[in-house]
């Protein structure tokens, strides 16, 4: 089963930055498109970002569009979110997610996020 | 970027049946799945596709899909279930990102 564990959050103060890091363990996830999704306490989900399987795509949503960067290293099953210039509304727990997509007879696409980690809270806070 | 609408709260007796809507423009184009989370927990994987379960989910988690409406439906609740539910899809055609709903908080009667 694949694992992911992310780490790197904390307490930032406005306008500063902060790196987050995703590993993943127990199968390569070199071939897996990755996510980070997030979620501000006492809310709901929100898509954050997502990078193709060798790193050559990236999409973000317009809420982080500009201050966050994505990246992988599939040398070392690792997936990176760099956050800068980070608000208030920034306060979430950060989760990552590996996507599974199969491209089904008749063209639709058969999408799940079917493995999550932790999450990691990171707080922007004067 | 489109929106998935979910009901924010549903109640279920004990061993009823309850249905969870998600409804968006991005449906009629892309399979929902469906993400069950807990309180302190990361979300888990319930339902995807049009009926798809992943291996450890019951067999009273199904969905179903029409149009731009795609539905999970719980047979016969269990205090257990009793959980935030989430659909999400890819955003429609031409929009590289995706979506989730607002969330359904089911409470189990």
């Amino acid at each position: 089963q694949v694992q992911l564990v992310e780490s790197g959050g904390g307490v930032v103060q406005p306008g500063r930055s902060l790196r987050l890091s995703c590993a993943a363990s127990g199968i390569s996830f070199s071939g897996y498109a990755m996510h980070w999704v997030r979620q501000a306490p006492g809310k709901g989900l929100e898509w954050v970002a997502v990078i193709s399987y060798d790193g050559s795509s990236k999409f973000y949503a317009d809420s982080v569009k500009g201050r966050f960067t994505l990246s992988r290293d599939n040398s070392k099953n690792t997936l990176l979110l760099q956050m800068n210039s980070l608000r208030a509304d920034d306060t979430a727990f950060y989760y990552c997610a590996r996507e599974i997509s199969e491209l089904l007879p008749g063209g639709m696409r058969l999408d799940r996020f079917d493995s999550w980690g932790q999450g990691t809270l990171v707080t922007v806070s004067s | 970027s489109s929106e998935l609408t979910q009901d924010p709260a549903v109640s279920v007796a004990l061993g009823q049946t309850v249905r969870i809507t998600c409804q968006g423009d991005s449906l009629r184009s892309f399979y929902a799945s469906w993400y069950q989370q807990k309180p302190g927990q990361a979300p888990i994987l319930v339902i995807y596709g049009q009926n798809n379960r992943p291996s450890g989910i019951p067999d009273r988690f199904s969905g179903s899909s029409s149009g731009n409406t795609a539905s999970l439906t719980i047979t016969g609740a269990q205090a257990e279930d009793e959980a935030d539910y989430y659909c999400n899809s890819r955003d429609i055609p031409g929009n590289h990102a995706w979506v989730f709903g607002g969330g359904t908080k089911l409470t189990v009667l």
